[in-house]
Protein backbone atom coordinates (compact mmCIF):
# COMPACT_ATOMS: atom_id res chain seq x y z
CA UNK A 1 0.00 0.00 0.00
CA UNK A 2 1.36 3.66 -1.25
CA UNK A 3 2.44 6.01 2.26
CA UNK A 4 3.10 9.81 2.44
CA UNK A 5 3.88 10.24 6.01
CA UNK A 6 4.75 14.44 6.91
CA UNK A 7 6.52 15.26 9.76
CA UNK A 8 6.22 17.15 11.98
CA UNK A 9 2.05 17.45 12.25
CA UNK A 10 1.97 21.12 13.33
CA UNK A 11 4.55 23.50 14.12
CA UNK A 12 4.17 27.14 15.13
CA UNK A 13 6.96 29.50 14.70
CA UNK A 14 7.24 33.42 15.07
CA UNK A 15 7.65 35.94 12.48
CA UNK A 16 11.08 35.77 10.69
CA UNK A 17 12.04 32.33 11.57
CA UNK A 18 12.88 29.53 9.02
CA UNK A 19 10.97 25.98 8.73
CA UNK A 20 11.71 22.71 7.12
CA UNK A 21 8.98 20.33 6.17
CA UNK A 22 8.77 17.11 5.63
CA UNK A 23 7.50 14.76 3.81
CA UNK A 24 8.81 10.67 3.08
CA UNK A 25 7.19 8.29 0.85
CA UNK A 26 6.99 4.81 -0.09
CA UNK A 27 4.97 4.20 -3.23
CA UNK A 28 4.76 2.36 -6.11
CA UNK A 29 5.65 3.78 -9.62
CA UNK A 30 6.76 7.09 -8.43
CA UNK A 31 6.19 9.73 -11.52
CA UNK A 32 6.71 12.87 -8.67
CA UNK A 33 5.87 14.79 -5.59
CA UNK A 34 4.03 17.41 -5.39
CA UNK A 35 3.47 19.99 -2.66
CA UNK A 36 0.92 22.04 -2.03
CA UNK A 37 -0.39 24.67 0.28
CA UNK A 38 -4.18 24.78 1.61
CA UNK A 39 -5.48 28.09 3.53
CA UNK A 40 -8.77 27.41 3.67
CA UNK A 41 -10.59 25.54 0.98
CA UNK A 42 -8.46 24.47 -2.28
CA UNK A 43 -5.14 23.74 -1.99
CA UNK A 44 -2.95 25.88 -4.09
CA UNK A 45 -0.47 24.17 -6.00
CA UNK A 46 3.70 24.75 -4.97
CA UNK A 47 5.91 22.74 -6.73
CA UNK A 48 6.15 19.38 -8.93
CA UNK A 49 9.41 17.56 -8.19
CA UNK A 50 10.21 14.93 -10.17
CA UNK A 51 14.58 14.65 -10.16
CA UNK A 52 16.18 13.88 -7.14
CA UNK A 53 18.93 17.22 -6.46
CA UNK A 54 17.16 19.44 -8.06
CA UNK A 55 16.41 22.07 -6.08
CA UNK A 56 12.91 24.26 -7.23
CA UNK A 57 12.36 27.82 -5.70
CA UNK A 58 9.79 30.30 -5.31
CA UNK A 59 10.62 33.25 -3.16
CA UNK A 60 11.21 32.40 0.33
CA UNK A 61 10.14 28.92 -0.40
CA UNK A 62 12.34 26.06 -1.73
CA UNK A 63 11.81 22.35 -2.48
CA UNK A 64 14.04 19.43 -2.75
CA UNK A 65 13.55 15.53 -3.80
CA UNK A 66 15.88 12.67 -2.63
CA UNK A 67 14.38 9.95 -4.60
CA UNK A 68 16.98 7.44 -3.18
CA UNK A 69 16.55 7.75 0.27
CA UNK A 70 12.28 8.77 -0.73
CA UNK A 71 11.96 11.98 0.75
CA UNK A 72 11.67 15.60 -0.01
CA UNK A 73 11.62 18.38 2.23
CA UNK A 74 10.03 22.15 1.92
CA UNK A 75 11.74 25.27 3.39
CA UNK A 76 10.50 28.68 4.33
CA UNK A 77 12.81 31.05 5.06
CA UNK A 78 11.67 34.75 6.61
CA UNK A 79 8.45 33.22 7.50
CA UNK A 80 5.46 35.31 7.78
CA UNK A 81 2.17 35.61 9.31
CA UNK A 82 0.56 34.19 5.82
CA UNK A 83 2.33 31.56 5.64
CA UNK A 84 0.12 29.91 8.07
CA UNK A 85 -1.89 27.16 6.37
CA UNK A 86 -1.51 23.57 6.06
CA UNK A 87 1.20 22.51 3.84
CA UNK A 88 0.38 18.95 2.18
CA UNK A 89 2.52 16.53 0.11
CA UNK A 90 1.56 13.90 -2.84
CA UNK A 91 3.14 11.27 -4.65
CA UNK A 92 1.60 10.93 -7.97
CA UNK A 93 1.85 7.39 -9.62
CA UNK A 94 0.60 5.98 -12.60
CA UNK A 95 -3.10 6.94 -14.34
CA UNK A 96 -3.16 9.81 -12.01
CA UNK A 97 -3.20 7.93 -9.09
CA UNK A 98 -2.23 9.76 -6.46
CA UNK A 99 -1.73 9.41 -2.43
CA UNK A 100 -1.79 12.34 -0.11
CA UNK A 101 0.10 12.81 3.66
CA UNK A 102 -2.26 14.12 6.79
CA UNK A 103 -0.16 17.56 5.92
CA UNK A 104 1.59 19.79 8.20
CA UNK A 105 -0.08 22.79 9.68
CA UNK A 106 2.06 25.70 9.85
CA UNK A 107 1.42 28.82 12.23
CA UNK A 108 3.43 31.81 12.16
CA UNK A 109 3.11 34.22 14.95
CA UNK A 110 3.91 38.34 14.94
CA UNK B 1 -10.82 31.73 -8.74
CA UNK B 2 -8.34 29.33 -9.81
CA UNK B 3 -10.08 28.28 -13.14
CA UNK B 4 -11.96 25.18 -11.68
CA UNK B 5 -15.09 25.78 -10.87
CA UNK B 6 -17.08 23.63 -8.10
CA UNK B 7 -20.87 24.34 -6.78
CA UNK B 8 -22.52 24.29 -5.04
CA UNK B 9 -20.33 25.88 -2.04
CA UNK B 10 -22.42 24.22 0.65
CA UNK B 11 -24.53 21.41 0.99
CA UNK B 12 -27.02 20.00 3.17
CA UNK B 13 -28.96 16.44 2.18
CA UNK B 14 -31.26 14.19 4.34
CA UNK B 15 -30.09 10.71 3.88
CA UNK B 16 -32.84 9.77 1.00
CA UNK B 17 -31.91 12.74 -1.40
CA UNK B 18 -30.48 12.77 -4.45
CA UNK B 19 -27.80 15.76 -4.92
CA UNK B 20 -25.15 16.39 -7.79
CA UNK B 21 -21.65 18.21 -7.53
CA UNK B 22 -20.92 19.89 -10.64
CA UNK B 23 -17.20 21.11 -11.58
CA UNK B 24 -16.29 23.00 -14.35
CA UNK B 25 -12.70 24.02 -15.35
CA UNK B 26 -11.78 26.53 -18.37
CA UNK B 27 -7.91 25.38 -18.40
CA UNK B 28 -7.53 23.21 -21.45
CA UNK B 29 -6.94 20.15 -19.09
CA UNK B 30 -7.32 16.88 -20.31
CA UNK B 31 -7.75 15.07 -16.85
CA UNK B 32 -10.11 15.82 -13.49
CA UNK B 33 -10.73 14.07 -10.39
CA UNK B 34 -12.74 13.93 -7.21
CA UNK B 35 -11.28 14.22 -4.05
CA UNK B 36 -12.75 13.88 -0.58
CA UNK B 37 -11.34 15.92 2.67
CA UNK B 38 -12.92 14.21 6.02
CA UNK B 39 -11.33 16.21 9.30
CA UNK B 40 -8.70 14.48 10.47
CA UNK B 41 -7.59 12.98 7.36
CA UNK B 42 -5.08 12.72 4.29
CA UNK B 43 -7.11 14.04 0.95
CA UNK B 44 -8.59 10.63 -0.66
CA UNK B 45 -8.25 10.09 -4.18
CA UNK B 46 -12.14 9.00 -5.34
CA UNK B 47 -12.07 9.23 -9.20
CA UNK B 48 -9.88 10.31 -12.25
CA UNK B 49 -11.13 10.98 -15.45
CA UNK B 50 -8.39 11.09 -18.41
CA UNK B 51 -9.71 12.43 -21.80
CA UNK B 52 -13.36 11.90 -20.78
CA UNK B 53 -12.54 8.03 -19.76
CA UNK B 54 -12.52 6.62 -15.81
CA UNK B 55 -9.13 5.31 -15.26
CA UNK B 56 -9.20 4.82 -11.50
CA UNK B 57 -11.94 4.32 -8.79
CA UNK B 58 -10.86 4.34 -5.33
CA UNK B 59 -12.68 1.51 -4.13
CA UNK B 60 -15.72 4.04 -3.84
CA UNK B 61 -19.18 3.55 -2.67
CA UNK B 62 -21.70 2.75 -5.02
CA UNK B 63 -23.82 5.72 -3.76
CA UNK B 64 -21.38 8.08 -5.31
CA UNK B 65 -21.68 8.18 -8.76
CA UNK B 66 -19.37 9.89 -11.05
CA UNK B 67 -20.16 11.68 -14.62
CA UNK B 68 -17.68 13.35 -17.03
CA UNK B 69 -20.18 14.46 -19.82
CA UNK B 70 -16.85 16.47 -21.46
CA UNK B 71 -13.03 17.63 -20.88
CA UNK B 72 -14.40 20.15 -18.90
CA UNK B 73 -17.04 19.10 -16.83
CA UNK B 74 -17.57 16.76 -14.27
CA UNK B 75 -20.55 15.66 -12.01
CA UNK B 76 -20.82 13.72 -8.49
CA UNK B 77 -24.19 12.30 -8.45
CA UNK B 78 -24.98 11.80 -4.69
CA UNK B 79 -27.86 9.41 -3.50
CA UNK B 80 -28.95 7.43 -0.21
CA UNK B 81 -25.74 9.12 1.62
CA UNK B 82 -24.70 8.29 5.40
CA UNK B 83 -23.66 11.28 8.31
CA UNK B 84 -20.18 9.45 7.58
CA UNK B 85 -19.99 11.12 3.93
CA UNK B 86 -20.09 14.81 5.36
CA UNK B 87 -16.72 16.50 4.06
CA UNK B 88 -15.46 18.56 1.71
CA UNK B 89 -15.33 17.76 -1.78
CA UNK B 90 -12.87 18.82 -3.86
CA UNK B 91 -11.94 18.99 -7.99
CA UNK B 92 -8.86 19.27 -9.33
CA UNK B 93 -7.87 18.88 -13.08
CA UNK B 94 -4.50 18.63 -14.76
CA UNK B 95 -3.32 18.61 -18.33
CA UNK B 96 -2.05 15.12 -17.90
CA UNK B 97 -2.07 12.42 -15.21
CA UNK B 98 0.68 12.94 -13.62
CA UNK B 99 0.79 16.54 -13.51
CA UNK B 100 0.20 19.08 -10.51
CA UNK B 101 -3.47 19.86 -9.89
CA UNK B 102 -5.30 22.53 -10.29
CA UNK B 103 -7.99 22.59 -7.37
CA UNK B 104 -11.56 23.78 -7.21
CA UNK B 105 -12.98 25.73 -4.05
CA UNK B 106 -14.60 22.82 -2.78
CA UNK B 107 -18.13 21.26 -2.02
CA UNK B 108 -18.90 21.27 2.26
CA UNK B 109 -21.17 18.67 2.09
CA UNK B 110 -23.50 18.27 5.30
CA UNK B 111 -25.67 14.90 5.48
CA UNK B 112 -28.03 15.06 8.38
Amino acid sequence: EDKVVQSPLSLVVHEGDTVTLNCSYEVTNFRSLLWYKQEKKAPTFLFMLTSSGIEKKSGRLSSILDKKELFSILNITATQTGDSAVYLCAVMGNAGKSTFGDGTTLTVKP
Amino acid sequence: ETGVTQTPRHLVMGMTNKKSLKCEQHLGHNAMYWYKQSAKKPLELMFVYNFKEQTENNSVPSRFSPECPNSSHLFLHLHTLQPEDSALYLCASSQEASNGYTFGSGTRLTVV
